[in-house]
């Protein structure tokens, strides 16, 4: 299985503040590494895939790169509703896998 | 606007079977995998499994002996079965579309999610 290592689990921000969440594969996955957002009670949501494609509808201050196995999710001026946990998940190779998510708190 | 929406029992005993429904609604059921995804409580997500609509499947090794995910494409649903559950299944069960061909997304519309709770 490729491993999906997530960093960090928890992230303290204010409003306005440039925010950066790893997520490092086991294994290369070329460019195949999805970022989604999920808040209490509801289902996950679709930012980024490909690495930095974002997602219909997804604000620009999203913004998603890559550096061999290492990927990257920045919010370039968090707001109130980026509050959120976030989690990368590999889809270049079964079974599917996902990190283990990073919580952004205020 | 695609939708998905899913349904199934609740609350099971140790050892029943779990089983859900997913419907999809407002978009092409063909040419595209559908997905079950699972979050146990404060927990982060693992995927369970998931049917292209010929009926191909694939499994996550983990629980791939007791899964059997099934489609009915005359009614655009897929349905999740999974028997001996115990309370390590206790999750809020995702049904989810993977787009897949020359740029795959990832999962990009979710179900609303069903908690499931395995309790004697």
């Amino acid at each position: 299985d490729i491993q999906m290592t997530q960093s960090p689990s928890t992230l303290s921000a204010s409003v306005g503040d440039r925010v950066t969440i790893t997520c490092r594969a086991s294994q290369s996955i070329s460019p195949w590494l999805a970022w989604y957002q999920q808040k209490p009670g509801k289902a996950p949501k679709l930012l980024i895939y490909k690495a930095s494609t974002l997602e219909d509808g997804v604000p620009p201050r999203f913004s998603g790169s890559r550096s061999e196995t290492e990927f990257t999710l920045t919010i370039s001026s968090l707001q109130p509703d980026d509050f959120a946990t976030y989690y990368c998940q590999q889809y270049s190779d079964y079974p599917w896998m996902f990190g283990q998510g990073t919580k952004v708190e205020i | 606007q695609v939708q998905l929406q899913q349904w199934g029992a609740g609350l099971l005993k140790p050892s029943e079977t779990l089983s859900l429904t997913c419907a999809v609604f407002g978009g092409p059921f063909s040419g595209y995998y559908w997905n079950w995804i699972r979050q146990a409580p404060g927990k982060g997500l693992e995927w369970v499994g998931e049917i292209y609509h010929s009926g191909s499947t694939n499994y996550n090794p983990s629980l791939k002996s007791r899964v059997t995910i099934s489609v009915d494409t005359s009614k655009n649903e897929f349905s999740l079965e999974l028997t001996s559950v115990t309370a390590a299944d206790t999750a809020v069960y995702y049904c989810a579309r993977r787009k897949m061909g020359l740029n795959p997304k990832g999962f990009d519309y979710w179900g609303q999610g069903t908690l499931v709770t395995v309790s004697s």
